[in-house]
């Protein structure tokens, strides 16, 4: 089956790069996923990354995929203040009903 | 475009009351799912529905039950609530559909918090 793993917990300065790493089993997957979600509110897309691309750039963020390894990974360039939230790495399975499966998500808290 | 809105955002029950959780959308989709967040858990699909009138079971249904009557409307209910289902309840939807190529990208709404005493 599916399943998404993450650590829970990140700690950065302001200004600094922040990494938040995520593993997945489903070799399969067909998109992977990062979703930020801020205090009191719902996920909100970040940005996502097809299978067959090792990495995508999109302004201060930077995916990086290994499929041989199932990791995934998001950079974060000259983290801010504002870039505190709880991060949520999913995998859409490649079979049924094509789900997406989140991980517990990574706490990111960025100090001054 | 207000997304996707959910009512109320916040509600107490006692064990065995019942309630319902409404979630629109105005985007035409038409997939939209119910999850539950729970404190070191992430986001756990409690039933989905992949059109109007029809709906299934995600990883945790029990004790749960839906209804996509229109196309913009899905429901969660709850018959007899129970402190177990004390969580943050999130609807999304999503337009692209089983086996379709592109991403299923969701759009949530802003989640609502149930307290079960």
């Amino acid at each position: 089956g599916e399943d998404v793993e993450q650590s829970l917990f990140l700690s950065v300065r302001e200004g600094d790069s922040s990494v938040i790493n995520c593993t997945y089993t489903d070799s399969s997957s067909t998109y992977l996923y990062w979703y930020k979600q801020e205090p009191g509110a719902g996920l909100q897309l970040l940005t996502y990354i097809f299978s067959n691309m090792d990495m995508k750039q999109d302004q201060r963020l930077t995916v990086l995929l290994n499929k041989k390894d199932k990791h995934l990974s998001l950079r974060i360039a000259d983290t801010q203040t504002g870039d505190s939230a709880i991060y949520f790495c999913a995998e859409r399975a490649n079979t049924g009903f094509q789900k997406l499966v989140f991980g517990t998500g990574t706490r990111l808290l960025v100090s001054p | 475009n207000a997304g996707v809105t959910q009512t109320p955002k916040f509600r107490v029950l006692k064990t065995g009351q019942s309630m319902t959780l409404l979630c629109a959308q105005d985007m035409n989709h038409e997939y939209m799912y119910w999850y539950r967040q729970d404190p070191g858990m992430g986001l756990r699909l409690i039933h989905y529905s992949v059109g109007e009138g029809t709906t299934a079971k995600g990883e945790v249904p029990d004790g749960y039950n839906v209804s996509r009557l229109k196309k913009q409307n899905f429901l969660l209910g709850l018959e007899s609530a129970a402190p177990s289902q004390t969580s943050v309840y999130f609807c999304a939807s999503s337009r692209m559909g089983q086996g379709a190529s592109g991403a299923n990208v969701l759009t949530f709404g802003a989640g609502s918090r149930l307290t079960v005493l």
